[in-house]
């Protein structure tokens, strides 16, 4: 079965400390991306990978790091930089020739 | 610079009704527009993608139509039933540049009643 998946589903930590998302594609794409969702805003590009070894800043950066050591991984760290950090966040990976992204399932994140 | 707006933010029907969900964007030089239906507290699921060359695609009771010129797609979802709720967004990749990212709309959360 092909697809994306994202540990865990739910994540809670205390403010101040670094957390790190995990993001796993078996779809062999070679793009991948990290996005925050906000109640009443559209989706939000923090980091993208477009292949293993090089990764770019997305439009919301600050405060956060990825790693594209595999082909199919890209975590994402939320550090304690991070001044809201609190949101939905979703993975989504692209096939080249179609253009379609897919996405996965999100983990959601509470700081306190 | 490229902005998406989904209008209304939120629409009821009753089931068995034909619907319509609008989406506008202001940059007309777009590679393509994606449709995703995202339910309450999952990952987005595509359901449709145009390509900048194309006029409309069709899945299911779904069609999804483009127009570049006036900067506008819509979302035909045919004989509703309570299995539609949920929050459907839509998304351009820009012409251009080296991110391929999207830029998305803020949805439209649609309840479809039994």
């Amino acid at each position: 079965d092909g697809g994306i998946t994202q540990s865990p589903k739910y994540l809670f930590r205390k403010e101040g400390q670094n957390v790190t998302l995990s993001c796993e594609q078996n779809l062999n794409h070679d793009a991948m991306y990290w996005y925050r969702q906000d109640p009443g805003q559209g989706l939000r590009l923090i980091y993208y990978s477009q292949i293993v070894n090089d990764f770019q800043k997305g439009d919301i950066a600050e405060g956060y790091s990825v790693s594209r050591e595999k082909k199919e991984s890209f975590p994402l760290t939320v550090t304690s930089a991070q001044k809201n950090p609190t949101a939905f966040y979703l993975c989504a990976s692209k096939d080249r020739d179609v253009g379609e992204q897919y996405f996965g399932p999100g983990t959601r994140l509470t700081v306190t | 610079k490229q902005e998406v707006t989904q209008i209304p933010a939120a629409l009821s029907v009753p089931e068995g009704e034909n619907l319509v969900l609008n989406c506008s964007f202001t940059d007309s030089a777009i590679y393509n527009l994606q449709w995703f239906r995202q339910d309450p507290g999952k990952g987005l699921t595509s359901l449709l993608l145009i390509q900048s060359s194309q006029r409309e695609q069709t899945s299911g009771r779904l069609n999804a139509s483009l127009d570049k010129s006036s900067g506008r797609s819509t979302l035909y979802i045919a004989a509703s039933q309570p299995g539609d709720s949920a929050t459907y967004l839509c998304a351009v990749r820009p012409y251009g540049g080296a991110t391929n990212k999207l830029i998305f709309g803020t949805g439209t959360l649609l309840a479809v009643q039994p």
